[in-house]
């Protein structure tokens, strides 16, 4: 079974500091995929960064970074320089390779708020 | 290019009606995957269809079924509607079924049951 735990519901963060979202997961899977999503109050999920389980470095895409600590099951968001428009919902997702399906496992979800 | 899109944007029924949502991937995408969303949780996958056919099923009830058309576009239905039913209906998109694709979303479909 795969689970994916986000234990921040909420975090707050002052504009133009980090701020590093945490997201643990468990699967047997030898294989498969971590990504991050933000979604903001229109609803939209919109793709943020991707991490592969064999990736040897930790995927960085503008802002965004994820700190992947294999061996301890994280894949850590961490967001450079927040800007007031990073306030949203952001979700931790798996993907199991192992499935036929290209289905995503997603956690509770941590609500950002930028403060000016 | 245009993103995922999805009709309606809101919709409000009652106990034991029926609904169909309706969802048109990224132009070149084949593949459509449908996700639920109750309010202060994750998305939950529900179905995948790739090339028309079903690729992945969630744990979900029978009373919800989906169908995928030959220019990619797809539709999800459910069957005599429960209050538990309500919550967000996403849509995402990938180019094939592979491992390796991300899904893209569209902006959701909100199903209230009265």
């Amino acid at each position: 079974a795969q689970k994916i735990t986000q234990t921040q519901p909420g975090m707050f963060v002052q504009e133009k500091e980090a701020v590093t979202l945490d997201c643990t997961y468990d699967t047997s899977d030898p294989s498969y995929g971590l990504f991050w999503y933000k979604q903001p109050s229109s609803g939209e999920m919109i793709f943020l960064i991707y991490q592969g389980s064999y990736d040897q470095q930790n995927a960085t895409e503008g802002r965004y970074s994820l700190n992947f600590q294999k061996a301890r099951k994280s894949a850590n968001l961490v967001i450079s320089a927040s800007q007031l428009g990073d306030s949203a919902m952001y979700f931790c997702a798996m993907r199991p390779d192992q499935t036929g399906a290209n289905n995503l496992f997603f956690g509770t979800g941590t609500r950002l708020t930028v403060i000016p | 290019d245009a993103g995922v899109t999805q009709s309606p944007t809101h919709l409000i029924k009652t106990r034991g009606q029926q609904v169909t949502l309706r969802c048109s991937p990224i132009s070149g995408h084949k593949s459509v995957s449908w996700y639920q969303q109750v309010l202060g949780q994750g998305p939950q996958f529900i179905f995948q269809y790739y090339e028309k056919e079903e690729r992945g099923r969630g744990n979900f009830p029978d009373r919800f079924s989906a169908r995928q058309f030959p220019n990619y576009s797809s539709e999800l239905n459910v069957n005599a509607l429960l209050l538990g039913d309500s919550a967000l209906y996403l849509c995402a998109s990938t180019p094939i079924a592979g491992r390796g694709e991300t899904q893209y979303f569209g902006p959701g479909t909100r199903l209230l049951v009265l």
